[in-house]
């Protein structure tokens, strides 16, 4: 059982599109995230929701926008894909009162041309 | 400012070898502390972290790391290293709304 799913694992695109990721936690966590991993490793959190309400929003573009239909899951929406988008997103959750405690997903690269 | 140092992008041993891997923080406040790995083309698994306690943590793998205040250093070691060892490894503190702050990660090849 995948406690943290992703999909699609991969996604291409061109410049201009407007493409979402889906992430789904069947752990019964109440806080889940969206991390961005550039092409050097580097990680960075974008999001981070509790129960369906934003509680993180980092210096993201506006372009990136969040949906949490329901507290198993969040959803990551990119409109007008630009070529710097390009990376691996990742999903992460966490259980209520150890919200340090983060269980990631497998992870979605998007690669813009 | 919260942050997160990791000495080495890259650490090369040999397989029975130790398996040492650096991590230094800033914090104003306690921290707690991580270590992620990352094999490739996989996402982050956690292998150990750092609470409030005893100051050396045991995580999965055989791997360890000792919380050293004076320091504001989380090392992370391995008595013997396995070729399965072979990943990126992040060090990362919690910040602020229990986000967390990763250091740039260090990659680690063991040969035989």
């Amino acid at each position: 059982d995948t406690a943290v799913s992703q999909t699609p694992k991969y996604l291409v695109t061109q410049m201009g599109n407007d493409k979402s990721i889906k992430c789904e936690q069947n752990l019964g966590h109440d806080t889940m995230y969206w991390y961005k991993q550039d092409s050097k490793k580097f990680l960075k959190i974008m999001f981070s929701y509790n129960n369906k309400e934003l509680i993180i929003n980092e210096t993201v573009p506006n372009r990136f926008s969040p949906k949490s239909p329901d507290k198993a899951h969040l959803n990551l929406h990119i409109n007008s894909l630009e070529l710097g988008d390009s990376a691996v997103y990742f999903c992460a959750s966490s259980p209520s009162g150890r919200t340090y405690e983060q269980y990631f997903g497998p992870g979605t690269r998007l690669t813009v041309t | 400012a919260q942050s997160v140092t990791q000495l080495g992008s890259h650490v090369s041993v040999s397989e029975g070898a130790l398996v040492l891997l650096r991590c230094n923080y800033s914090s104003s406040v306690p921290p707690y502390l991580f270590w992620y790995v990352q094999y490739p083309n996989q996402g982050l698994q956690l292998l150990l972290k750092y609470t409030t306690g005893a100051t050396l943590v045991k995580g999965i793998n055989g791997f360890e790391a000792e919380f050293k205040k004076s320091e504001t250093s989380f090392h992370l070691t391995k008595p013997s290293a396995h070729m399965s060892d072979a990943a990126e490894y992040f060090c990362a503190l919690r910040g602020g709304y229990n986000k967390l702050i990763f250091g740039a990660g260090t990659r680690l090849a063991v040969h035989p």
